[in-house]
């Protein structure tokens, strides 16, 4: 069965420093992955998305900046965090097909920038 | 940009009522998603449209896709307490991507 993970679950930290989040997905091969936003009580923004690797899509120009290393590997990344920057973060996978796919979410990942 | 706008925003209503939460898409859809999230959680899989007019059900859940492929409703009967949570419709965009909506976050009284 095919299962993803996402680190770390929660981190507070100050503004200007740097963030990774790390998302992998087991039991699948040549995934689609998606980073997500969602912003307290709001609905969720795509941020990234990758098919394949070293493909990335940005949706929203930001200071974020994501990256596939390997086939099932999606990282999230920034240099100097805002304050906007708070909120929960979501990996997620479907599988590559035209005919559309459900999406899997990792359990998500509480930043707040304080 | 495409949107995909959800109302309302918010609902709360005593257990055992009914409950419609609506989807419309600034551009027409090739298929439509539906998710769950729990308070704390993560969105979850419900179901997928992808017909023009479909309707779908699911035990206390009917799902429906519009005509036109542009908007959608989900409708729940006789609301439990279990059906707390946000739900977010998904329009597909292009090939790989899924615009979420805003989505309508459920609170049931008991």
């Amino acid at each position: 069965s095919q299962t993803i993970h996402q680190w770390p679950a929660t981190l507070v930290q100050p503004v200007g420093s740097p963030l990774s989040l790390e998302c992998t997905v087991e039991g699948t091969s040549n995934p689609n992955l998606y980073w997500y936003r969602q912003a307290a009580g709001r609905g969720l923004q795509l941020l990234f998305y990758s098919v394949g690797i070293g493909q990335i899509s940005s949706e929203v120009p930001q200071n974020l900046s994501a990256s596939r290393p390997q086939d099932r590997q999606f990282i999230l990344s920034s240099k100097k965090l805002l304050l906007s920057d708070s909120g929960f973060y979501l990996c997620a996978w479907s599988r590559d097909s035209k005919s559309g796919n459900t999406i899997y979410f990792g359990e998500g990942s509480w930043l707040t920038v304080v | 940009g495409q949107q995909v706008m959800q109302i309302p925003q918010y609902q709360h209503v005593q257990e055992g009522e009914d409950f419609t939460t609506y989807c419309n898409s600034s551009t027409t859809l090739s298929n439509i998603q539906w998710y769950k999230q729990r308070p704390g959680g993560h969105p979850v899989f419900l179901i997928q449209l992808v017909k023009s007019g479909e309707v779908k059900k699911q035990k206390r859940l009917t799902f429906q896709f519009g005509e036109a492929k542009k908007n959608s409703s989900l409708h729940i009967t006789a609301t439990q307490t279990t059906d707390v949570g946000t739900y977010f419709c998904a329009g597909r965009s292009g090939t790989y991507k899924y615009i979420f909506g805003t989505g309508t976050r459920l609170k049931v009284l008991a």
